[in-house]
């Protein structure tokens, strides 16, 4: 069955600081991947996604995320945090159905939190 | 992209009773889903609803539970029926829109709803 892990609830880092969020992943086929970031009181925000090709996709807000087949991950990464992403992020696989990515599967999300 | 929206935003029931949220798109889309978010948890696909077919429900989940509408390609709307506070979540509606060679799903800001 598909599933998604994310081994890391919390995570605080400083300004400034280097990010890496990490999400594992179960899947029989190539998945389609996602990173998606949920602020307060917000809906969720599409950062960056993988469908084929290059194994690095970069997002918005300078999010970069890499495809490792054979560690079955899709960490995403930041080279310097800004106080305005602290935020809930969460991994997700999709299956595809006719075409369309069809039902997602969610990752348990990882809470970042920044320091000034 | 999509701009979508939800109405309410957030809603104290009382149990026994339902709710109705609407989804609104700004734009003609074929599949819509509808994601329940527990507290403190991650998101959960209830079913999808395509224009024109009864809704798909994922395992867990059943129409008498969570009927949903999708009378055009713009709208649908789910109801939580008979709340008790178990309910108690925040329910996510989903477009899917083709981008480029690949798909992606955007968000509704989501309403929160509490069960006393």
């Amino acid at each position: 069955a598909q599933s998604v892990t994310q081994p890391d609830i919390h995570i605080t880092v400083s300004e400034g600081a280097s990010l890496e969020l990490r999400c594992n992943y179960s899947y029989g086929a190539t998945p389609y991947l996602f990173w998606y970031v949920q602020s307060p009181g917000q809906g969720l925000q599409l950062l960056l996604k993988y469908f084929s090709g290059d194994t690095l996709v970069q997002g918005i807000k300078g999010f970069e995320a890499e495809f490792k087949r054979s560690q079955s991950s899709f960490n995403l990464r930041k080279p310097s945090v800004h106080w305005s992403d602290a935020a809930e992020y969460f991994c997700a696989v999709g299956g595809i159905y006719g075409g369309a990515t069809n039902k997602l599967i969610f990752g348990t999300g990882t809470l970042l939190a920044v320091q000034p | 992209s999509a701009v979508i929206s939800q109405k309410p935003s957030r809603d104290i029931c009382q149990r026994g009773t339902s709710l109705t949220i609407q989804c609104q798109v700004d734009s003609q889309v074929t599949m819509m889903f509808w994601y329940r978010q527990q507290p403190g948890q991650s998101l959960t696909l209830i079913a999808t609803a395509n224009q024109g077919s009864e809704a798909t429900y994922e395992s867990g989940f059943v129409i008498d539970k969570f009927p949903i509408s999708r009378p055009n390609l713009t709208f649908s709307t789910l109801t939580v029926s008979n709340m008790s506070p178990e309910d108690s979540s925040i329910y996510l509606c989903s477009v899917e829109f083709l981008a480029g060679s690949s798909y992606e799903q955007y968000f509704g800001p989501g309403t929160r709803l509490t069960v006393t």
